[in-house]
């Protein structure tokens, strides 16, 4: 069985601080790593996708890919309250659609 | 305009009912699917459909029944509905069936079976 696994927090992080989210995942074989947000009673959105070792930034979230160490983190710079919310790591490759992590909630404190 | 919209946004029904649940995208989309999230947050497939062709179908009791029309719908069908059925079903799209697209979800459907 292929698994996502995500500390569930909550994480709590001063306003300004960088936020650090990690994920690990079972399957050597995966391919794809996306991260998504998700506020209270909404639907969870899209924010970074990598498919390749290293980092990839987009503003001020940086997605970082370790495939030899099976683990994807996702870094917010200068984190706001806006950026509170629960946020999922999603894995897939091969022949299997994305297995979902549990997520992270993220608590930012002004 | 809404991307992917799913209606109705609350559905209260009592055991042993009926409900559909319908899903519509105007992004262009050939693949939608059809999640569940549980009260703890997790996000699991129950079915996908890639140009009206269903090619996944996770194990979901047949209770669950998929319909799509056309590409751009697809609805869910709920017989005889049961407590533990009680969850928040979202439907997606993505581009293609490649497991390397991103998902765009819509605004999802709060099922509570009493």
């Amino acid at each position: 069985q292929k698994e996502v696994e995500q500390n569930s927090g909550p994480l709590s992080v001063p306003e300004g601080a960088i936020a650090s989210l990690n994920c690990t995942y079972s399957d050597r074989g995966s391919q794809s790593f996306f991260w998504y947000r998700q506020y209270s009673g909404k639907s969870p959105e899209l924010i970074m996708f990598i498919y390749s070792n290293g980092d990839k930034e987009d503003g001020r979230f940086t997605a970082q890919l370790n495939k030899a160490s099976q683990y994807v983190s996702l870094l917010i710079r200068d984190s706001q309250p806006s950026d509170s919310a629960t946020y999922l790591c999603a894995v897939s490759g091969g022949s299997y659609i994305p297995t979902f992590g549990r997520g992270t909630s993220l608590i930012v404190h002004p | 305009d809404t991307a992917v919209s799913q209606t109705p946004k609350y559905l209260v029904t009592q055991m042993g009912n009926d409900k559909s649940i319908k899903c519509e995208q105007n992004l262009g989309h050939d693949t939608m699917y059809w999640y569940k999230q549980d009260s703890k947050k997790f996000l699991k497939i129950m079915f996908s459909y890639n140009n009206k062709e269903l090619i996944i179908n996770e194990t979901v009791p047949n209770r669950f029944s998929p319909k799509s029309p056309d590409k751009a719908h697809l609805n869910l069908h709920i017989n005889s509905l049961e407590l533990g059925d009680s969850a928040v079903y979202f439907c997606a799209s993505s581009p293609g069936p490649s497991y390397n697209y991103g998902y765009t979800f819509g605004s999802g459907t709060r099922l509570t079976v009493v």
